[in-house]
């Protein structure tokens, strides 16, 4: 069965200062994962994606993640933190190749203070 | 990125009426799209995938007489809500998946606001 998992419901971090936003990830077979960013009131953003090749995943808005296959995790981060970084994550995992339903995680909102 | 566009942002109807919200993608054809619902400060509930020119699978618990899907072409579906009640009031949004193996990634509408009063 496939899932992920955010055991952060909220993450909060200074202007300036990096940011991680923990993702965890169970599949069976090889993972598809990603990671969309939403506004107040507005649909998903795509934000980046691992389907296979460079463990480190760069993605928009100076985003980037790191799949981790022994720690089963794909962590968002950024090396310096904008007040318009502050949004709801969601990270999410593909079904086998075959299947495309999306698996979403919990969410987890982040808030960048000046 | 791909494109995917919805209509409308946002609807007030009385209890008891229909409504109707329409998903495009924009610039890709979409073979497939998935209708979520949202409630406030939650997880997306992926609600019933769509499928262009066949009938649209429904997650268990959704009922499909009352959530119409259509997806008539590979770049619009719609989904009703059909004799809405005010527990229906929630934030729906669609997306389109691209096509491709492997890289097929999922792109979201900006989102519809449903209030049944």
């Amino acid at each position: 069965a496939q899932s992920v998992a955010q055991p952060e419901d909220q993450v909060n971090v200074a202007e300036g200062n990096p940011l991680t936003v923990k993702c965890t990830y169970s599949v069976s077979g090889n993972p598809y994962l990603f990671w969309y960013v939403q506004y107040p009131n507005r649909g998903l953003q795509f934000l980046l994606k691992y389907i296979t090749g460079d463990n480190l995943v760069k993605g928009s808005y100076g985003f980037e993640a790191e799949f981790n296959k022994s720690q089963t995790s794909f962590h968002l981060k950024k090396p310096s933190a904008l007040v318009s970084d502050s949004a709801l994550y969601f990270c999410a995992v593909r079904g086998a190749l075959g299947f495309n339903k999306f698996y979403f995680g919990s969410g987890t909102k982040l808030n960048v203070k000046p | 990125g791909a494109v995917v566009s919805q209509h409308p942002s946002r609807v007030i109807c009385k209890s008891g009426t229909s409504v109707k919200i329409e998903c495009r993608s924009l610039d890709f054809q979409a073979t497939t799209m998935f209708w979520y619902r949202q409630f406030p400060k939650q997880s997306l509930m992926l609600m019933a995938t769509s499928n262009e020119g066949s009938k649209a699978t429904y997650e268990q618990g959704v009922e499909k007489d009352k959530f119409l899907i259509n997806h008539a072409s590979l770049t619009l579906s719609t989904l009703t809500v059909t004799s809405a009640h005010p527990e229906d009031s929630s934030f729906y949004i669609c997306s389109g998946l691209t096509s491709g193996g492997p890289q097929e990634t999922q792109y979201f509408g900006p989102g519809t606001r449903l209030l049944v009063l």
